[in-house]
């Protein structure tokens, strides 16, 4: 079964520079959420989109920005990169609201 | 949003059951309880989400008590890749989406 695709899965960035993250939900899941995990950290929501609108929002920084486009596929926007800024970035899909999300394998973030 | 309380770690042996305890003292009565995993490297798994019966799957049982003010998610034979922190989550019911708040989760260890 399809599952939830992140690209690229590594990424290094260096300091003040901006980084784009993609996420493609499973098919036919109009939900996505993006959660961020530092190291030896649980993950941390960020925001999340329904229906291609943001449905709520999280400990996201203002120098990030995410989107929902019209095929359901999401992007995480982060500029001026930040050293703590390292750390995977996940991203999950569900359909509507039920219950079962289904995470990706994560885009790990190393920003040097 | 409603806290949940989980040992840090657990040890169980393998092919035996295993008992992870969440306390969740100030549910809501809207409030969904889920059961997350994740394993070293990868992105947090859906184990299974109830709200106020007992629920079964093929991976896990969830036990609710009956004042919902604490479950038990209940693998019958623990494998050893059943190793991973288990995150106990209390969601809203009727939300647009269903945002995950992590808390510490329990690591579970499983000896051979």
């Amino acid at each position: 079964a399809a599952g939830v695709i992140q690209s690229p899965r590594h990424l290094i960035k260096e300091k003040r520079e901006t980084a784009t993250l993609k996420c493609y939900p499973i098919p036919r899941h109009d939900t996505v959420y993006w959660y961020q995990q530092g190291p030896g950290q649980d993950p941390q929501f960020l925001i999340s989109f329904y229906e291609k609108m943001q449905s709520d929002k999280g400990s996201i920084p203002d120098r990030f920005s995410a989107q929902q486009f019209s095929d359901y596929h999401s992007e995480l926007n982060m500029s001026s990169l930040e050293l703590g800024d390292s750390a995977l970035y996940f991203c999950a899909s569900s359909l509507g609201s039920r219950p079962e999300a289904f995470f990706g394998q994560g885009t790990r973030l190393t920003v040097v | 949003d409603a806290k949940t309380t989980q040992p840090n770690s657990m040890e169980s042996n393998e092919e035996e059951p295993v008992h992870l305890p969440c306390n969740h003292s100030t549910i809501s009565g809207t409030d969904y309880i889920h059961w997350y995993r994740q394993l070293p490297s990868q992105g947090p798994e859906y184990v299974i989400h109830g709200l106020t019966s007992n629920v079964n799957n093929r991976m896990a049982s969830l036990a609710i008590a009956e004042d919902r003010k604490s479950s038990t998610l209940i693998l019958h034979r623990a494998t050893l890749r059943d190793a991973a922190v288990y995150y106990c989550i209390l969601t809203f019911y009727g939300g647009a989406t269903n945002k995950l708040i992590f808390g510490t989760g329990t690591l579970l260890a499983v000896q051979p």
